[in-house]
C-alpha cells in the first residue's frame, strides 16, 4: 500500500522569500503524485501533478515540484511567496495502474509574515 | 467548467434527523468521491463511485448512505449521526472512472451534529 509523509507540520516564511515543502512517499513502483492546497474552510485545489516524464513539474500560482525517485521525494517549491499563499498544503500519492484511491499526507500549514 | 458544487454549505442536524448532502459536476467526469475531513487533518476517503456504481466503501458506518442517481450527481444521505460525525464533507470528481487521476474538489459542506 502507498503512503506519504509530510515531515513539517507548520512552516513560517517571510513574504518574498523562497519556499520548499517536503513530501516523501512510499510505493513499490512509480507513483502518481499530487500537491493540493486548501484555504481555511474551503475545498482542495490541485497545484500540480506528476505521472511520468520530466521530473520537474510546473503548476499553477508559480509553484513547481521535483520528483526524485532515489530519495522517494516530491518536494514543492516556490521562488517568492505571496501573503495569499498562506494555506494548508497536502501531498498525495496514488498507485499507477491501480484504482482511484489517493492517499493524502497529513499536511503542512504555511504561514506568511509581512 | 471545472467546478464541483456542493449544497448546503452549512448543515446543523440533531442525532435523530435525516438529511442529505448534494454534489454536482458537469465536467463529464466518471468517478465521484466523498471525503470526510476533521479539523487539522487530511481528507479521509469514504466512498468512490465509478461509472455510477459504488466501487470503494472504506468501511463507513451505515448511518452514511451514498447514492449516485446519474453521472453528474452524488448524494450522501445522513441518518442517526453522532456528534463525532461533525466535520467538513468534501465531494470530488475525476475524469477516468477506472484509474487514478487528478481530482477536482467542491468547497465542502460543514456539518455539525448536535
Amino acid at each position: 500500500a502507498q503512503s506519504v509523509t509530510q515531515p513539517d507540520i507548520h512552516i513560517t516564511v517571510s513574504e518574498g522569500a523562497s519556499l520548499e515543502l517536503r513530501c516523501n512517499y512510499s510505493y513499490g513502483a512509480t507513483p502518481y503524485l499530487f500537491w493540493y492546497v486548501q484555504s481555511p474552510g474551503q475545498g482542495l485545489q490541485l497545484l500540480l501533478k506528476y505521472f511520468s516524464g520530466d521530473t520537474l513539474v510546473q503548476g499553477i500560482k508559480g509553484f513547481e515540484a521535483e520528483f526524485k525517485r532515489s530519495q522517494s521525494s516530491f518536494n514543492l517549491r516556490k521562488p517568492s511567496v505571496h501573503w495569499s499563499d498562506a494555506a494548508e498544503y497536502f501531498c498525495a500519492v496514488g498507485a499507477k495502474g491501480g484504482y482511484q484511491k489517493v492517499t493524502f499526507g497529513t499536511g503542512t500549514k504555511l504561514q506568511v509574515i509581512p | 467548467d471545472t467546478e464541483v458544487t456542493q449544497t448546503p454549505k452549512h448543515l446543523v442536524m440533531g442525532m435523530t434527523n435525516k438529511k442529505s448532502l448534494k454534489c454536482e459536476q458537469h465536467m463529464g467526469h466518471r468517478a465521484m468521491y466523498w471525503y470526510k475531513q476533521k479539523a487539522k487533518k487530511p481528507p479521509e476517503l469514504m466512498f468512490v463511485y465509478s461509472y455510477e456504481k459504488l466501487s470503494i466503501n472504506e468501511s463507513v458506518p451505515s448511518r452514511f448512505s451514498p447514492e449516485c442517481p446519474n453521472s453528474s450527481l452524488l448524494n450522501l444521505h445522513l441518518h442517526a449521526l453522532q456528534p463525532e460525525d461533525s466535520a467538513l464533507y468534501l465531494c470530488a470528481s475525476s475524469q477516468d472512472g477506472g484509474r487514478v487521476n487528478e481530482q477536482y474538489f467542491g468547497p465542502g459542506t460543514r456539518l455539525t451534529v448536535t
